[in-house]
């Protein structure tokens, strides 16, 4: 099946560093990407909707000047977590469309800032 | 964002039933899902079910969806030990059907 591959799976950071997460489509163009957050023992949350070719659509409350989204090409999008504090350790997840009754997640990727 | 709740924790038994719950608010979904995620691990598609329907039932997982109540739930039968994970109930955003919004997670504990 259609796979989205994360990278990095883990990364540890010093606060007020710049990191920077990809989300790429292995085996199918994405002209859409979404972008969760998981907070330790809770639900994903919705940041964002990555556009190919245009900004990104934030959902409410979510910081679009901290959590900057590029969605450089059909089968990669990035999201650049700035001046990275702790409180923004997390575990970040991309998703993909399927069609139209599944989304392909990725593996997550483990954000922790020092 | 839409709300989308669920209860927290869950323990069973091998061999009985697990029933998770979940309620949501936008009448507007046009699917709901159940997702599973294991310890470490992304998220692994369990089951839909498209609005119009009230029940689905696929091996041994049954959805049953009442739609008046907004209320969703995944039985499990015959739960095993390797079903210990969280369960997560979304629903798709209205018009976009791949964007989601998610419910709190349900832990589902498994006991030998």
């Amino acid at each position: 099946g259609a796979v989205v591959s994360q990278h990095p799976s883990w990364v540890i950071c010093k606060s007020g560093t710049s990191v920077k997460i990809e989300c790429r489509s292995l085996d199918f163009q994405a002209t859409t990407m979404f972008w969760y957050r998981q907070f330790p023992k809770q639900s994903l949350m919705l940041m964002a909707t990555s556009n190919e070719g245009s900004k990104a659509t934030y959902e409410q409350g979510v910081e679009k000047d901290k959590f900057l989204i590029n969605h450089a090409s059909l089968t990669l999008s990035t999201l650049t977590v700035t001046s990275a504090h702790p409180e923004d350790s997390s575990f970040y997840i991309c998703s993909a469309p399927g069609g139209e009754t599944e989304a392909f997640f990725g593996q997550g990727t483990r954000l922790t800032v020092v | 964002g839409e709300d989308v709740e669920q209860s927290l924790f869950l323990s069973v038994r091998e061999g009985d039933s697990s029933v998770i719950n979940c309620t949501y608010t936008d009448s507007s979904s046009t699917y709901l899902y159940w997702y599973k995620q294991e310890p470490g691990a992304g998220l692994q598609l369990l089951t839909y079910i498209f609005s119009n329907m009230d029940m689905k039932q696929d091996q041994r997982l049954t959805v049953l969806l009442n739609k008046k109540d907004k209320h969703l739930s995944l039985r499990i039968a015959d739960t095993q030990t390797g079903d210990s994970a969280i369960y997560f109930c979304a629903e798709s955003g209205g018009y976009n059907f791949n964007k989601f919004y998610f419910g709190s997670g349900t832990k589902l504990n498994v006991k030998p």
